[in-house]
């Protein structure tokens, strides 16, 4: 089968580092994807990796390994407004999108 | 409008009842999405329409039904609603072209509670 995995919640503390695992186990890959979603609202894009690596996209960044079938979601510099779920989905080879159920992250102060 | 439209934003029904969300999108893309959020569980497809005049099934299709008559409008329709339907229905789009990233556009969900 098809699958995402990544943990159920986080807490961090405003102003740190966190980091969001994924692991996937997909039919094929061909890219991986973060949505942020605040409660109650849409899930909106963050961000895409298709190559091995990082991409650094402001105080968030998103790595990626495809012979791991992980990848990682960091948050720097952490804002109240950043406590939201996070989602973690691969396309596989047939161009469908495998969702993981949602990092629920928690900010203190 | 600016994205996607989706309505009713909230909604109880009676089990045994036909009920139709509807979602509209104004950013002309051609492939369009309806999905189902659960408690735990990740987002589910239910049906998809790569093009205007064209649909496919999902994970999850039994008990729903999809048109796409044009390019802008995309209805989710539950023929005879059951308890296990009750969930968050989120509509979305994307410009799927076949290369780069095929980036997903959301509603703002529509909240179905079948009784």
């Amino acid at each position: 089968g098809q699958n995402i995995d990544q943990p159920t919640e986080m807490t961090a503390t405003e102003g740190a580092i966190v980091q969001i695992n994924c692991t996937y186990q997909t039919s094929g890959f061909n890219g991986l994807f973060w949505y942020q979603q605040h409660a109650g609202e849409a899930p909106t894009f963050l961000s895409y990796n298709v190559l091995d690596g990082l991409e650094e996209k402001g105080r968030f960044s998103s790595f990626l390994s495809r012979s791991k079938g992980y990848s990682y979601l960091l948050l720097k510099e952490l804002q109240m407004k950043d406590s939201a779920s996070y989602l973690c989905a691969v396309e596989n080879s047939n161009y469908q999108l495998i969702w993981g159920a949602g990092t629920k992250l928690i900010i203190k102060p | 409008i600016a994205g996607i439209t989706q309505a009713p934003t909230s909604q109880i029904l009676a089990a045994g009842r036909r009920m139709t969300l509807r979602c509209t999108q104004d950013m002309r893309h051609n492939a369009m999405y309806w999905y189902r959020q659960d408690l735990g569980l990740g987002l589910r497809l239910i049906h998809y329409s790569n093009t205007a005049g064209t649909t496919g099934k999902g994970e999850v299709p039994d008990g729903y039904s999809v048109s796409r008559a044009n390019t802008d409008d995309f209805p989710l329709t539950l023929a005879s609603a059951v308890p296990s339907q009750t969930s968050v229905y989120f509509c979305a789009s994307s410009k799927k072209t076949g290369t780069g990233a095929n980036v997903l556009t959301f509603g703002a969900g529509s909240r179905l509670t079948v009784l």
